[in-house]
Order: C-alpha cells, then structure tokens, then sequence
C-alpha cells in the first residue's frame, strides 16, 4: 500500500497569507496527485488533479506542484472560504489512498 | 450539471449489513467510461477509500474491507449502491459518494474524484 503524510496536520493563517501544504507519498506515485477541499455538510471539492492541473471553476490562487514523492498545495492569498480540510490522493496504484488531512483554521 | 446523492438508513445495528444508494443525475452511470466510488470518513478521522464501479459493472475494493463490501449498479435507475457487511462501531462514518473521471495529459491518464455527493452519515450502534 501506498501510504500519503501530510504536513502539517493543523495550520492557522490570516486572511491574505500564503500558506502552504505539504504532501509525502512512501514511495513513487509519478504526478498522480490529487488535492481536494472538504467543508462540513458540503460535498467534497476537487482543488487540483495530476499534481498541478487547476480543475475547472477553482480560484488560481490554488496550486500544486511536485512529482515522485513530494508535493504541495499553495494558496497565494487567503480567502475567508478557504477555511477547511485539505487532503492529497494518490491515483497512482489501484488502492487509492490519501493524507490524513490538513486543517486551516483562521488565526 | 452532475449531481449525486447518497441514500440510506442513518442508524445500522452492530454485526448487520449497511447498505446506501447514490442517485446519479445529469449524467449516465452505463456510459462515459468513468468510475463510480465509495469514500468514507469516520468521526474525527480522515477519508478512507472504499472502492468503486466502472462502466462495465467491473469492481474493485479496498483490501481492507474486501471481505465484507460489495458495490452494485443499477442502470435501469442509474444508482449505484454500497453493502458493507458484519459491521461494527468502527464503520460509523460519513459516507461519500463520487464520480472518477480521465484525463490524458502529456501521454499518460490521471484519474481523479470531480463530482462528489454531499455525503451521508451512518452510525452503527445498538
């Protein structure tokens, strides 16, 4: 199995920093890296696939990098809707898996 | 627009079958070539993948739950729906329902989860 740490786990930011999430998978996973957004009670979002491909409809100040087993997620200026839960995805083996997730909280 | 909406009984009882539906409109759920999943996420927890359908009603599942899940589709309905057997507390969780689509980019196919159900929660307890 292809295990996928986050870092850090919890954050806190003020509106209009940059921040930045961090994702380690345990082994090769090549670009297939997904990043997603979760808020309570609305359904999940899909921010970033194929590591740094922006989806359709997401705000550019989103965006991902890194390739084999380091990734990142970098929002360039905080928005108040960017407080939630972020987690990455491998799609690289059959048994997709993700991040324990990250939490941004406002400072 | 694709939507998806997951269905179920909120409260399951300890050792017996959980079972929900995902109602897919505005798109085909026999057709497209896309993947049909289940992901959940227990209280407090972070997401874990269930597994998921393809078009062609072929399955896979996460090896974890392997022994006790099964994903169906009803095309005639166009839901498809998740049984997760023996269940204990430890499968109380938001179920999430969500479709996979493909992209080929600079020579290869990604695979990615863009439309998602708002999810359902699911409590098993006595």
């Amino acid at each position: 199995d292809i295990q996928m740490t986050q870092s850090p786990s919890s954050l806190s930011a003020s509106i209009g920093d940059r921040v930045t999430i961090t994702c380690r998978a345990s082994q090769s996973i090549s670009s297939y890296l997904n990043w997603y957004q979760l808020k309570p009670g609305k359904a999940p979002k899909l921010l970033i696939y194929a590591a740094s491909s922006l989806q359709s409809g997401v705000p550019s100040r989103f965006s991902g990098s890194g390739s084999g087993t380091d990734f990142t997620l970098t929002i360039s200026s905080l928005q108040p809707e960017d407080f939630a839960t972020y987690y990455c995805q491998q799609s690289y083996s059959t048994l997709y898996s993700f991040g324990q997730g990250t939490k941004l909280e406002i400072k | 627009q694709v939507q998806l909406q997951e269905s179920g009984p909120g409260l399951v009882k300890p050792s017996q079958t959980l079972s929900l539906t995902c109602t897919v409109s505005g798109d085909s759920i026999s057709s497209g070539g896309y993947y049909w999943n289940w992901v959940r996420q227990p209280a407090g927890k972070g997401l874990e993948y269930i597994g998921r359908i393809y078009t062609s009603g072929s399955t896979n599942y996460s090896p974890s739950l392997e022994s006790r899940v099964t994903i169906s589709r009803d095309t005639s309905n166009n839901q498809f729906s998740l049984k997760l057997s023996s269940v204990t507390a430890a499968d109380t969780a938001v179920y999430y329902c969500a479709r996979q689509s493909i992209r080929f980019l600079e020579g290869y196919y990604y695979y990615y989860m863009d439309v998602w159900g708002k999810g359902t929660t699911v409590t098993v307890s006595s």
